[in-house]
């Protein structure tokens, strides 16, 4: 079974440019996440969604940002304008079922902000 | 508001001896917790969870943890360390009342020594 995939590893982009990242998660997973850690402190939870819909959105820092899950499988998150402080790496995970159960994460996707 | 804590930045610990990393957490009702490590330019992979019951939890790998409800704690143990433990761990919590959103703490990085 394939786990939770994320695209690009790495993006570098000039301050004010547009940036999307993209998140498969596992098949059948009707829980998706996105969290951002900046280097060296806590991973933030950024949102959940449960299948198409965004459930808790709590944590996205401004509306610079933008999540989607179109059809309820893949997600998008894309920043825009990017600024300097939106560099760190953001990693997307899935879930099944419960709140108790647990989450499985993708490798992430390091963005630095120049 | 809820919180993660991970008093330590770093843990060294020599192979065979047993090892600790601390975790306290602060929630309004009672938690769900986590523990998950990550290994380099790899996504967070899930270690094992309380969620009820005995407070003593055995998780993968012969990682254990023990919940304090008086101390609000849930520090991770393993009675003998191995080199191969080497990596970067974060303790999560969940409310139980406030849906699927999870906080994690900075995380604690674990060196083992041969």
């Amino acid at each position: 079974e394939a786990g939770v995939t994320q695209f690009p590893s790495h993006s570098v982009i000039e301050k004010g440019q547009t940036v999307t990242l993209r998140c498969d998660p596992i098949s059948g997973h009707d829980n998706l996440y996105w969290y951002r850690r900046v280097m060296g402190k806590e991973i933030k939870f950024l949102l959940h969604f449960v299948k198409e819909s965004k459930q808790d959105e709590s944590g996205m820092p401004n509306n610079r940002f933008l999540a989607e899950r179109t059809g309820g499988t893949y997600s998008t998150l894309k920043v825009q304008p990017a600024e300097l402080e939106d560099s760190g790496v953001y990693f997307c995970a899935s879930s099944q079922g419960t709140m108790y159960n647990e989450q499985f994460f993708g490798p992430g996707t390091r963005l630095t902000v120049l | 508001a809820q919180s993660v804590a991970q008093p330590e930045d770093q843990v060294n610990v020599a192979e065979g001896n047993p090892l600790t990393v601390k975790c306290t957490y602060s929630v309004s009702g009672n938690p769900y917790l986590f523990w998950y490590v990550q290994y380099p330019n790899r996504g967070l992979q899930f270690l094992l969870k309380y969620i009820t019951g005995d407070n003593l939890v055995k998780g993968s790998y012969g990682f254990e943890a023990e919940f304090n409800k008086s101390q609000t704690s849930f520090h991770l143990k393993k009675p003998s360390a191995l080199v191969s433990d080497s990596a970067l761990y974060f303790c999560a919590v969940r409310d139980k009342a406030g849906g699927f959103k999870t906080i994690f703490g900075a995380g604690t990085r674990l060196f083992v020594k041969a």
